[in-house]
């Protein structure tokens, strides 16, 4: 059964980088069928797209978001990663990361709220 | 971009009574069309992908249908664990993965 699994700082100063891992179990991240993606939700609104990725290393961000996020992933650790820059109090929500499958998330890791703030 | 615009934002209903709820896409996105569930303090659900099938082991009281531009998710009689938040979502592998800005269903 897969899993994914959120993990990073909860509290991020503003003008600093906020990182978070996803950890997959019960399935390779080397399958050639899957991105693997991160979704963001801020407190009370609704789900923001922030970004796949493949295997490979190949990597779709979203437009408003591109210059400042990073996603990597590291196949020996099963595991893949996000990097935001420059944050903000905006930039506070709860972070998902899930398996792409086809045109939709199947997979989703419980989440982790990261607050932005002094 | 594509934009998707969800209907109603909230939407208040009894036990047993049929649902809808509308997607609408700002230009043709197919079938490229998923539904999901979001429960309070909990990740979103997949019930429904590309516009119309059922993800193994959803109800099946649950069921979407369109192409397009328009879509549209129902329930067949609402329960009360089908009390969430519901979202439209779309990849026409066009970037980005857009969802709609999601339906409260009360009871």
């Amino acid at each position: 059964h897969l899993q994914l699994q959120e993990s990073g700082p909860g509290l991020v100063k503003p003008s600093e980088t906020l990182s978070l891992n996803c950890t997959v179990s019960g399935g390779s991240i080397s399958s050639s069928s899957y991105y693997w993606g991160w979704i963001r939700q801020p407190p009370g609104k609704g789900l923001e797209w922030i970004g796949n990725i493949y295997y490979s290393g190949s990597t779709y961000y979203n437009s408003s978001l591109k210059s400042r996020v990073t996603i990597s992933v590291d196949t020996s650790k099963n595991q893949f990663s996000l990097k935001l820059s420059s944050v903000t109090a905006a930039d506070t929500a709860v972070y998902y990361c899930a398996r792409l499958h086809g045109v939709g998330f199947d997979y989703w890791g419980q989440g982790t709220l990261v607050t932005v703030s002094s | 971009d594509i934009q998707m615009t969800q209907s109603p934002s909230s939407l208040s209903a009894s036990v047993g009574d049929r649902v809808t709820i509308t997607c609408q896409a700002s230009q043709d996105i197919s079938n490229y069309l998923n539904w999901y569930q979001q429960k309070p303090g909990k990740a979103p659900k997949l019930l429904i992908y590309d516009a119309s099938n059922l993800e193994t082991g959803v109800p099946s009281r649950f069921s979407g249908s369109g192409s397009g531009t328009d879509f549209t998710f129902t329930i067949s009689s609402l329960q009360p664990e089908d009390i969430a938040t519901y979202y439209c979502q779309q990849f026409d592998h066009l970037l980005p993965i857009t969802f709609g800005q999601g339906t409260r269903l009360e009871i």
